[in-house]
């Protein structure tokens, strides 16, 4: 079974609009955590932003911010006023084990976003 | 400036060969990671050390090997390339605390024959 399930493929976005990226991840870890990363069409891999399983409140960095429903198991991306250069490949991602010391981490399929001039 | 390195970055191989991918990281962290990313699958572990003498199989390690002999390094060697093995490989290396975000590498392209 999937454990990071990300339904979106691609997606769309008018520039200077807010966009949401879905997330769904399953873990019976009370300790976990949940990272996106964004893959622009240079390749590399850029770590956006994290949320530990115990935050309190929903992560933010800058423009970005990550919308946490532990009760649902969600953690989407909101990207607020997007730019050209957000048109990239994002990926989220789970570390599970965090009291148990492991550092495997899984990944989602991606979502591909294009931001519309 | 910390950073994590890859070469080559590109490699042409034939079918049978035995690859050498090399990964150097300057951050100093304990754990360190091989992925290989293929379109409609993300990227998925092929390998994984926590730290010098220490490799852990990942979800997709057959014909796949790793050794640790520093912090520094963590090359990836296919014994014997397989078309199947065509497609971009990431390292990546983490810290042991905190959050554990990972820093990855720029990603080799592999290309077997």
């Amino acid at each position: 079974a999937q454990k990071i399930t990300q339904t979106q493929p691609g997606m769309f976005v008018q520039e200077k609009e807010a966009v949401t990226l879905d997330c769904t991840y399953d873990t019976s870890d009370p300790s976990y955590g949940l990272f996106w990363y964004k893959q622009p069409s240079s390749g590399e891999m850029i770590f956006l932003i994290y949320q530990g399983s115990y935050d309190q409140q929903n992560a933010t960095e800058g423009r970005y911010s990550l919308n946490f429903q532990k009760a649902r198991k969600s953690a989407n991306l909101v990207i607020s006023a997007s730019q050209l250069g957000d048109s990239a490949m994002y990926f989220c991602a789970m570390r599970e084990g965090f009291t148990s010391g492991t550092y495997k981490y899984i990944f989602g399929t991606g979502t591909r976003l294009k931001v519309l001039a | 400036d910390a950073e994590i390195t890859q070469s080559p970055r590109h490699k042409i191989t034939e079918t049978g060969r035995q690859v050498t991918l090399a990964c150097h990281q300057t951050w100093n962290h304990n754990n360190m990671f091989w992925y290989r990313q293929d379109l409609g699958h993300g990227l998925r572990l092929i390998h994984y050390s926590y730290g010098v003498q220490d490799t852990n199989k990942g979800e997709v390690s057959d014909g796949y090997s790793v050794s640790r002999s520093n912090t520094e390094d963590l090359p990836l060697t296919l014994e014997s390339a397989a078309s199947s093995q065509t497609s971009v490989y990431f390292c990546a290396s983490s810290t042991s605390g905190g959050a554990g975000e990972q820093f990855f590498g720029p990603g080799t392209r592999l290309t077997v024959l």
